[in-house]
């Protein structure tokens, strides 16, 4: 089973600030990552899949890079709704695995 | 637009079952897999498993396999999720999330709280 690990468990950035959050698998899974954003009561939203492929109506703000095992989402210039808690999620095994999310807050 | 609108909470005791539907509209039902996920505040998300609407094949976690079932009924394009031999450590919110070919998920229902309690 791939392990994934998010850091930093919380992360507290300034409204206009860049954000920068990170994942790592535990083996190679070479670009086969989705980013999601959830917010309280809701379902996670997919913000980015293939590590670095924006879904439809993700804001360009919000952008992934990475392969193989070290992963980042950035969010340049954070808005009010973008505090939430983000999570990273590998496709390239089975099965299908989770980080334990980091929670983006307002400093 | 797409929809997958799921049933509602259930409590359940120790050793029982539970079923939770998730009905999907909006798109050609046949046409993509829906996985179940579950996520606890412990432990985070979990992948169940997954079914193919199409033909009705599924795969299933190890973990999960022997309790999962997972079935489909194309009349009302519902899929549904049974977990069976409940535990306190299946309380947990259930997700259906649709998926448009590689394994990461476009779409969710809202969620299902399933709570086992004696």
């Amino acid at each position: 089973e791939r392990v994934m690990t998010q850091s930093p468990a919380t992360l507290s950035v300034s409204s206009g600030e860049r954000a920068t959050l990170s994942c790592r698998a535990s083996q190679s899974i070479n670009s086969n990552l989705a980013w999601y954003q959830q917010k309280p009561g809701q379902a996670p939203r997919l913000l980015i899949f293939g590590a670095s492929t924006r879904a439809t109506g993700i804001p360009a703000r919000f952008s992934g890079s990475g392969s193989g095992t070290e992963f980042t989402l950035s969010i340049s210039s954070l808005q009010s709704e973008d505090f939430a808690v983000y999570y990273c999620q590998q496709y390239n095994n089975w099965p299908l695995t989770f980080g334990q999310g980091t929670r983006l807050e307002i400093k | 637009q797409v929809q997958l609108v799921q049933s509602g909470a259930e409590v359940k005791k120790p050793g029982a079952s539970v079923r939770v539907s998730c009905k999907a509209s909006g798109y050609t039902f046949t046409n993509n897999y829906i996985h179940w996920v579950r996520q606890t505040p412990g432990r985070g998300f979990e992948w169940l498993g997954m079914i193919n609407p199409s033909g009705g094949s599924t795969s299933y976690a190890q973990k999960f396999q022997g309790r999962v079932t997972m079935t489909r009924d194309t009349s009302t394009n519902t899929v549904y999720m049974d977990l069976s031999s409940l535990r306190s450590e299946d309380t947990a919110l259930y997700f259906c999330a649709r998926v448009l070919g590689e394994n990461y998920f476009w779409d969710w229902g809202q969620g299902t709280l399933v709570t086992v309690s004696s």
